[in-house]
C-alpha cells in the first residue's frame, strides 16, 4: 500500500542552523510529492511540491526539497533556520493524476522545534 | 493563495448530541472539497470527498451515517458528527480544490481546523 514516513517526530534546532527534515514514500509509480506546514490556528500551508523535472524543487519561505528517486526521498531542506519556522510539517503523496481525484496520502507530520 | 474558512475552530458538546461543521472556500468556486481527521501526534486521515451537487465519497472504515456531509453550493461543505461520543473528539480538516489552477492534483486549499471535544 501506498504510504508516507517521516522518521523524525520532533526536531529541535537553532535559529540560524541548516535544516532537513526527512520524507520516504512507498508508491509504485512516479509521485507526486508535497510538504506542507501546519502552524497553530492556521491551515496546511503548501511549502513546494514536485511533479516531475528538475529534482531539487524551490518553495516558498526559503524551503528546498530533493526528489531522490534510488533512495524514494523527499527530503526538505532550509539553509537558516528562523525562529518562526517552528511549525509541523507534513510530507505527501497523491494518488493518481489527471482525472482522478487527486487524494493526498500524509506523513505523520514532523515538529520543528527552533532555539534562540 | 485562495483562502479556506472553518466555522467554528473549536466546539465543545455533549455525547449524544449533533455538531455541524461548515467549511467555506472564500474566493473561489469549489467543485470538490475533502474532510480529513487528524489525531494528536499522528498524520491527516482523509475521511471523504465530496463533489458539489452530489453525495460524498467515503474512505473504507468511516461510517457515513455519522459523518453525514453535505456540498450543496461551490463555496460551502458541511460535515455534521451525528450522536456525538468521545472518541469522535478530533482534530477535522477540510480542504477545497481550486479548479481554476488546472493540474487537479495541486490544487487543495486548507482550512485552519475545527476541535471538537465531546464530554
Amino acid at each position: 500500500a501506498q504510504s508516507v514516513t517521516q522518521p523524525d517526530i520532533h526536531i529541535t534546532v537553532s535559529e540560524g542552523a541548516s535544516l532537513e527534515l526527512r520524507c520516504n514514500y512507498s508508491y509504485g509509480a512516479t509521485p507526486y510529492l508535497f510538504w506542507y506546514v501546519q502552524s497553530p490556528g492556521q491551515g496546511l500551508q503548501l511549502l513546494l511540491k514536485y511533479f516531475s523535472g528538475d529534482t531539487l524543487v524551490q518553495g516558498i519561505k526559503g524551503f528546498e526539497a530533493e526528489f531522490k528517486r534510488s533512495q524514494s526521498s523527499f527530503n526538505l531542506r532550509k539553509p537558516s533556520v528562523h525562529w518562526s519556522d517552528a511549525a509541523e510539517y507534513f510530507c505527501a503523496v497523491v494518488l493518481g493524476y489527471g482525472g482522478s481525484q487527486g487524494n493526498l496520502i500524509f506523513g505523520k507530520g514532523t515538529k520543528l522545534s527552533v532555539k534562540p | 493563495g485562495a483562502v479556506v474558512s472553518q466555522h467554528p475552530s473549536w466546539v465543545i458538546c455533549k455525547s449524544g448530541t449533533s455538531v455541524k461543521i461548515e467549511c467555506r472556500s472564500l474566493d473561489f468556486q469549489a467543485t470538490t472539497m475533502f474532510w480529513y481527521r487528524q489525531f494528536p501526534k499522528q498524520s491527516l486521515m482523509l475521511m471523504a470527498t465530496s463533489n458539489e451537487g452530489s453525495k460524498a465519497t467515503y474512505e473504507q472504515g468511516v461510517e457515513k451515517d455519522k459523518f453525514l456531509i453535505n456540498h450543496a453550493s461551490l463555496t460551502l461543505s458541511t460535515l455534521t458528527v451525528t450522536s456525538a461520543h468521545p472518541e469522535d473528539s478530533s482534530f477535522y480538516i477540510c480542504s477545497a480544490r481550486d479548479p481554476r489552477t488546472g493540474l487537479s492534483t495541486d490544487t487543495q486549499y486548507f482550512g485552519p481546523g475545527t476541535r471538537l471535544t465531546v464530554l
